[in-house]
């Protein structure tokens, strides 16, 4: 059975890094079939899709993170990474990670099952 | 970015009602639209894809409709466990995004 799960500090510095990593089990990020995404939610902004990436490394970002995001995979650990750079208070939610499914081959473009439980980051010196 | 509006926000119903919650997309979506249960402190829990294919596992009374820009939730017959947060999201085009939520209380 999948599962996946995230891990990574609790609480982060203005101005640093957020690193985030998701443990997945039961399926090999290295699977055609599927997309790997992260996703995040606060009370603020409600659900925002942050990227995903697919087994071949091709990620697709949401703009408004661009410049400061990179998701990669560990094929050894069979893990799937999130850094978002220069965080501020803003980037304060809880973040989860997921398998995307795609609705085909020709396009992109998916939907998110299953969902890891989800990770509390506090942006705060 | 496509905006994804629901409404209402919240609702307020019994057990055995049918409710339909409404999710609606500021450009045209195809069926490109999927629907989310959240309980709070929970992950959101896939129900549907493609705008109506149910998930294997979920339960029938839950149905969704629609294409284009409009679409539509619908739970008959509610059961206790249905009271929770849905949410609708659009896969159309990059920035994937997401409804707003509505909230289903029981009355």
């Amino acid at each position: 059975q999948l599962h996946l799960q995230e891990s990574g500090p609790g609480l982060v510095k203005p101005s640093e890094t957020l690193s985030l990593t998701c443990i997945v089990s039961g399926a090999s990020i290295t699977s055609r079939d599927y997309y790997w995404g992260w996703i995040r939610q606060s009370p603020g902004k409600g659900l925002e899709w942050i990227g995903s990436i697919f087994y071949s490394g091709t990620t697709y970002y949401n703009p408004s993170f661009k410049t400061r995001l990179t998701i990669s995979l560990d094929t050894s650990q069979n893990q799937v990474s999130l850094n978002l750079r220069s965080v501020t208070a803003a980037d304060t939610a809880v973040y989860f990670c997921a398998r995307e499914v795609p609705y085909s081959s020709d396009y992109y473009g998916g939907w998110f099952d299953p969902w890891g439980q989800g990770t509390l980051v506090t942006v705060s010196s | 970015d496509v905006q994804m509006t629901q409404s209402p926000d919240s609702l307020s119903a019994s057990v055995g009602d049918r409710v339909t919650i409404s999710c609606r997309a500021s450009q045209n979506i195809d069926k490109l639209l999927s629907w989310f249960q959240q309980k709070p402190g929970k992950a959101p829990k896939f129900l549907i894809q493609g705008a109506s294919n149910l998930q294997s596992g979920v339960p029938p009374r839950f149905s969704g409709s629609g294409s284009g820009t409009d679409f539509t939730l619908t739970i008959t017959s509610l059961q206790p466990e249905d009271f929770a947060s849905y949410f609708c999201q659009q896969s159309y085009s990059v920035p994937y995004t997401f409804g707003q939520g509505t909230k289903l209380e029981i009355k």
